[in-house]
């Protein structure tokens, strides 16, 4: 089991806006750092350090966090944005190991 | 961005070691953090372990057995190792950079480049 708990699955229309959640004890201390990744692709870099956006990423993408849970929020979903997204942050116990949360298949309706 | 490309034999024997290399044509593996994180098929992300470009590594503690990552400098490659492999290593595996500082824990690194990745089967 994962240290990063993730929801399966979201659905959500085109046009609206998704909000994928990440809970885990370390979030509390650590940043959370978000990936999409469509079949047959490797992952892309979505946010890092809780609310940065990379260079480039379109501002439909941001993140938040707050507690142990950190929350990526997708506006104006299109249907290229159907993908699985991963978050990632550190293991709780402070040993800096990288965890990934199970990932999450966003479904655009 | 900069261009990730890993290599190595596509299908291993059981109880063998797994050996891929992670080149970087026409950039340096000098400065960064360099992982290596598969993906068996239908399923998540699972990280095995960190190299600094000084050779400090971290490993993801229930493979740390088994795993070796490892980087040349001259060649601008990246290994990893995976010994006595079973049907479960069966996955793709990506190599991936990190930041161009070192991280120190309970901080980790976060990954903007990764390579295709390349599938690896375990199987006799």
């Amino acid at each position: 089991s994962s240290e990063l708990t993730q929801p399966p699955s979201v659905s959500v229309s085109p046009g609206q806006t998704a909000r994928i959640a990440c809970s885990g004890d370390a979030l509390t201390k650590q940043y959370a750092f978000w990936y999409q990744q469509k079949p047959g692709q490797a992952p892309l870099l979505l946010i890092y350090r809780d609310i940065e956006r990379p260079s480039g990423l379109p501002d439909r993408f941001s993140g938040s966090s707050s507690g142990t849970t950190a929350t990526l929020a997708i506006g104006a979903v299109q249907a290229e944005d159907e993908a699985d997204y991963y978050c990632q942050s550190a293991d709780s116990g402070g040993s800096g190991f990288v965890v990934f949360g199970g990932g999450t298949k966003l479904i655009v309706l | 961005q900069v261009q990730l490309q890993e290599s190595g034999p596509g299908l291993v024997k059981p109880s063998e070691t797994l050996s891929l290399t992670c080149s970087v044509p026409g950039g340096s593996v000098i400065g960064y953090h360099w992982s290596w994180i598969r993906q068996p098929p239908g399923k998540g992300l699972k990280w095995l372990g960190d190299i600094f470009y000084t050779g400090s590594t971290k490993y993801e503690p229930t493979l740390k057995s088994r795993v070796t990552i490892s980087v040349d400098l001259s060649e601008n490659q990246v290994f990893l190792r995976l010994g006595s492999v079973t049907a479960l290593d069966t996955a793709r595996y990506f190599c991936a950079r990190g930041p161009a500082h070192v991280v120190v824990a309970p901080a980790v690194p976060h990954y903007e480049s990764w390579g295709q990745g390349i599938l690896v089967t375990v199987s006799s």
